[in-house]
């Protein structure tokens, strides 16, 4: 997998977007950029996953720069739920994941 | 649908003792991969089963093994256990191997919390 760098911590408001930030510039151009976030006393949980074109699900949204070097995970509107430790992961294929220290949002009331 | 699940969700053992975790897939799933979560990090690799057959191991001891059964599901044992042992192993499945595609996704269980004492 692609070595990936993430901010220590970030915080945010409640009910205010929410920006994480992820520099992959050593990735491949088959690589898939992948984000899973955990929150206490459980397992990771998937958020979205991109290749090259800006994604978006229910939970958030993913924007890829051009070059494929950074990332952006999007939370339009932060709650207190979303509060957890966000890793970015930049995936070659096969079922293992090589998770770093990832991102700890604290979400402020 | 039930997802992942892992049982027991604790266990405290002492050093040089052995023990069996397991995980059932989400159902249709048929790969299954162990991570060792050690406190303040964040998951590292341990193994990969599909199918029954291994598909990767991570940088671990021989004291680590693992397998998967006919109905998917799969056990991790660790043998002769270190201090350094005492984290969360998460299983998480998938619905291929993955090694046809990067955008293949993976589904935690909540995890088995082993402390050695």
């Amino acid at each position: 997998d692609a070595k990936t760098t993430q901010p220590n911590s970030m915080e945010s408001n409640e009910e205010e977007p929410v920006h994480l930030p992820c520099n992959h510039s050593t990735i491949s151009g088959t690589d898939y950029i992948h984000w899973y976030r955990q929150l206490p006393s459980q397992g990771p949980e998937y958020v979205i996953h991109g290749l090259t074109s800006n994604v978006n699900n229910r939970m958030a949204s993913l924007a890829i720069a051009e070059d494929r070097k950074s990332s952006t995970l999007i939370l339009h509107r932060a709650t207190l739920r979303d509060a957890a430790v966000y890793y970015c992961i930049g995936r070659t294929s096969g079922s293992r994941l090589t998770f770093g220290e990832g991102t700890q949002l604290t979400v402020n009331p | 649908d039930a997802g992942v699940t892992q049982s027991p969700t604790h266990l405290i053992k002492t050093r040089g003792q052995h023990v069996t975790l397991r995980c059932s897939p989400i159902s249709g799933h048929k790969s299954v991969s162990w991570y060792q979560q050690v406190l303040g990090q964040g998951p590292q690799f341990i193994f990969q089963y599909y199918e029954k057959e291994e598909r990767g191991r991570g940088n671990f001891p021989d004291r680590f093994s693992a397998r998967q059964f006919p109905n998917y599901s799969s056990e991790l044992n660790v043998n002769a256990l270190l201090l350094g042992d005492s984290a969360l192993y998460l299983c998480a499945s998938s619905l291929t191997s993955g090694h046809l595609s990067g955008a293949n996704v993976l589904t935690f269980g909540a995890g088995s919390r082993l402390t050695v004492l």
